[in-house]
């Protein structure tokens, strides 16, 4: 069965200071890995996708198929990072639309 | 552009009382919805989801369900609470499905059942 593991449920960094959240998958398909964020008092949101290979406010992402993992990547932790994290599955359906299995979360917390 | 609205924001009820949750979706048509529950420290669950009116897959056996009466409506309810029905419930959107396709989320309702 699918299944999405972010190991960390808290991470406290220092301000500048590297910050890595891990994500691990199962998956028997094609994975299509997504991280989305929710910043305080604020909705849950996309941040960035695994086939666009971009680069979003700071942060980056590798699919790596060898190790099923989808770690996120920051060089050096702002304040303003301070949120929960989630990485997402895209599962396929029987009827080939697709749902989003989401991992447990991380709490990111960015220290002065 | 598009929204979702979802509410209400928070609601507290009573063990064994029905429950009625709802969400619209504006500035889009057929839009694949879904609803999920944000337990402590368990993360996010997907509960149900739906492509179309009248549709309804539901992941996993609960105390709840789910209807999409209208094109851009989901509603999830319940007949009679359960504590473990206590929890943060998120309504969310797409469009079709590719590997670009972002899920929007609405606000949330935080559910106490006491």
């Amino acid at each position: 069965a699918q299944r999405v593991t972010q190991p960390e449920k808290l991470l406290s960094v220092f301000k500048g200071a590297p910050v890595e959240l891990k994500c691990n998958y199962s998956y028997s398909g094609s994975p299509e890995l997504f991280w989305y964020v929710q910043y305080s008092r604020q909705r849950l949101q996309l941040l960035l996708r695994h086939i666009s290979r971009e680069s979003i406010k700071g942060f980056t992402a590798d699919l790596n198929k060898g190790e099923t993992s989808f770690h996120l990547k920051k060089p050096f932790a702002q304040e303003e990072d301070s949120a929960m994290y989630y990485c997402a599955l895209r599962v396929q359906t029987t009827d080939s639309w697709g749902k989003l299995q989401f991992g447990a979360g991380t709490q990111v917390v960015v220290t002065p | 552009s598009q929204t979702i609205h979802q509410w209400p924001a928070t609601l507290v009820q009573p063990v064994g009382s029905p429950l009625s949750l709802e969400c619209t979706v504006e500035g889009t048509s057929n839009p694949n919805l879904y609803w999920y529950r944000q337990a402590a420290g368990r993360g996010l669950q997907l509960l149900f989801y739906s492509v179309g009116i009248g549709q309804i897959s539901s992941e996993v056996p609960q105390n709840l369900s789910a209807s999409r009466p209208q094109d851009r409506q989901f509603i999830l309810s319940s007949k009679k609470l359960l504590l473990s029905d206590s929890g943060f419930y998120l309504c969310a959107w797409s469009v079709g499905w590719s590997p670009n396709t972002e899920a929007f989320f609405g606000q949330g309702t935080r559910l106490t059942v006491v």
